[in-house]
């Protein structure tokens, strides 16, 4: 079946502008995790999300960050006046479930912020 | 703080050979999840194996396998038989059982496996 996809795959954007991240889980995976790559650090997790529960947002940097998820279908994360600090790969993650479950990448989004 | 370390920024190893990557990580729970995750150039990331905390038995799936040392936190990945596609970047990650869905990762090794 299908992977986790997301777009865009490159997004450009001017500092103080505003972009929107998507992701499309896998078919029936309850689980979501948005991470942040920046160049040769890891993973930094943002935000989980499970089901219809009320979703982890401890790992999001600042209020500039938000995402949505409706259901157990697409995400999407929100950058707000973007800054050239939040430039960096933004990955999607999903699983079936708990945290023992495999976690099954996207491909992610680059995002530069000149 | 929770955190996870992977000193070893860079490593090679010759085809055919066998390589351990170091992990070491900072906890007080008792019980968690250790995962080593593998990106290899310009494709997705994938799970290599993983661990539970309560488990004695270090995991084994196929020429990867741990050695987890619960006392000295401390969970290594060794790659036997090392082939040209084991050519990645690899990242360790911990999650404790209860109180957080958050992962941890640590920042990765570079591994190259040369012909």
């Amino acid at each position: 079946g299908a992977g986790v996809s997301q777009s865009p795959s490159n997004k450009v954007t001017e500092k103080g502008k505003d972009v929107e991240l998507r992701c499309d889980p896998i078919s029936g995976h309850t689980a979501l995790y948005w991470y942040r790559q920046r160049l040769g650090q890891g993973l930094e997790f943002l935000i989980y999300f499970q089901g219809n529960s009320a979703p982890d947002k401890s790992g999001l940097p600042s209020d500039r960050f938000s995402a949505e998820r409706t259901g157990e279908s697409v995400s999407t994360l929100t950058i707000q006046r973007t800054q050239q600090e939040d430039s960096a790969v933004y990955l999607c993650a999903s699983s079936s479930g708990g945290q023992w479950e495999t976690q099954y990448f996207g491909p992610g989004t680059r995002l530069l912020v000149l | 703080a929770q955190t996870v370390t992977q000193s070893q920024p860079e490593m090679s190893v010759q085809e055919a050979e066998t390589v351990t990557l170091s992990c070491t990580y900072d906890t007080s729970e008792s019980n968690y999840y250790l995962f080593w995750y593998k990106q290899p150039p310009s494709r997705q990331m994938i799970l290599v194996i993983r661990q539970e905390a309560y488990k004695q038995q270090n995991a084994t799936e196929n020429r990867f396998s741990v050695n987890f040392q619960k006392a000295a936190k401390s969970f290594s990945l060794k790659i036997s038989d090392s082939q040209l596609g084991d050519t990645a970047m690899y990242f360790c990650a911990f999650t404790p059982t209860s109180g957080t869905y958050k992962y941890i990762f640590g920042t990765g090794t570079r591994l190259k496996v040369l012909a």
